[in-house]
């Protein structure tokens, strides 16, 4: 079975400027999340998706972040425009009841 | 009060060793607990499920006291590639949003 696919990898950008992060879930998983990692912290979620509709985006910074999950499969992540504060890993995961939770590689970011 | 709160560590423990990571937890709602693991740069990766009546899987041991809402996870025998980050995570059965500690670092040396 393939994982969570996420890209790219990384990413170095200057601050102020867009940035957006891609993430294609397991097959058959309704539920999506986006969460922050920044370095030395554990996992902070953004967002959680139940299909294309949106279950809890209470810790999305929503003047600069946006997601979307169109079709209720892929999702993207918005930073527009990125602080410093914003370099972190970002994770996708994707879960059923019955399969737990499985995340992508990530995304690390670098605001300059 | 941070949700979840787990000392960060670091643990350094020879091989060998038996080491013990304790977490609590803020929201007496939490109804599923767990034990991830994340190597430096990798993602977090289930390491085991917690229950009420305890659960061991080899050399690891979870533990859960809902009264004190504590949760523990004793290593034994440690080995060089038990070397990693342990992150204490809850959810509740309802939202299936887990909700991360910092984590505690250990590292097994020689």
């Amino acid at each position: 079975e393939a994982g969570v696919a996420q890209s790219p990898r990384y990413k170095i950008i200057e601050k102020r400027q867009s940035v957006a992060f891609w993430c294609n879930p397991i097959s058959g998983h309704a539920t999506l999340y986006w969460y922050q990692q920044i370095l030395g912290q554990g996992p902070k979620l953004l967002i959680q998706f139940q299909n294309n509709g949106v279950v809890d985006d209470s810790q999305l910074p929503k003047d600069r972040f946006s997601a979307e999950r169109l079709k209720g499969v892929d999702s993207t992540l918005k930073i527009q425009p990125a602080k410093l504060e914003d370099s972190a890993v970002y994770l996708c995961a994707s879960s059923r009841r019955t399969d737990g939770y499985t995340f992508g590689s990530g995304t690390r970011l670098t605001v300059v | 009060r941070k949700e979840v709160e787990q000392d960060p560590g670091p643990f350094n423990v020879p091989e060998g060793a038996t080491v013990a990571f304790n977490c609590t937890y803020s929201n007496s709602a939490s109804q599923s607990f767990f034990w991830y693991r994340q190597d430096c740069r990798k993602e977090p990766k289930l390491l085991m499920s917690v229950y009420s009546s305890g659960n061991e899987d080899g050399r690891f041991t979870a533990q859960l006291n809902r009264a004190s809402q504590y949760i523990s996870l004793l290593i034994r025998d440690s080995k060089l590639s038990d070397s990693a980050t342990y992150l204490c995570v809850v959810s509740n059965y309802n939202t299936d949003k887990l909700i991360f500690g910092t984590g505690t670092r250990l590292q097994v040396f020689p």
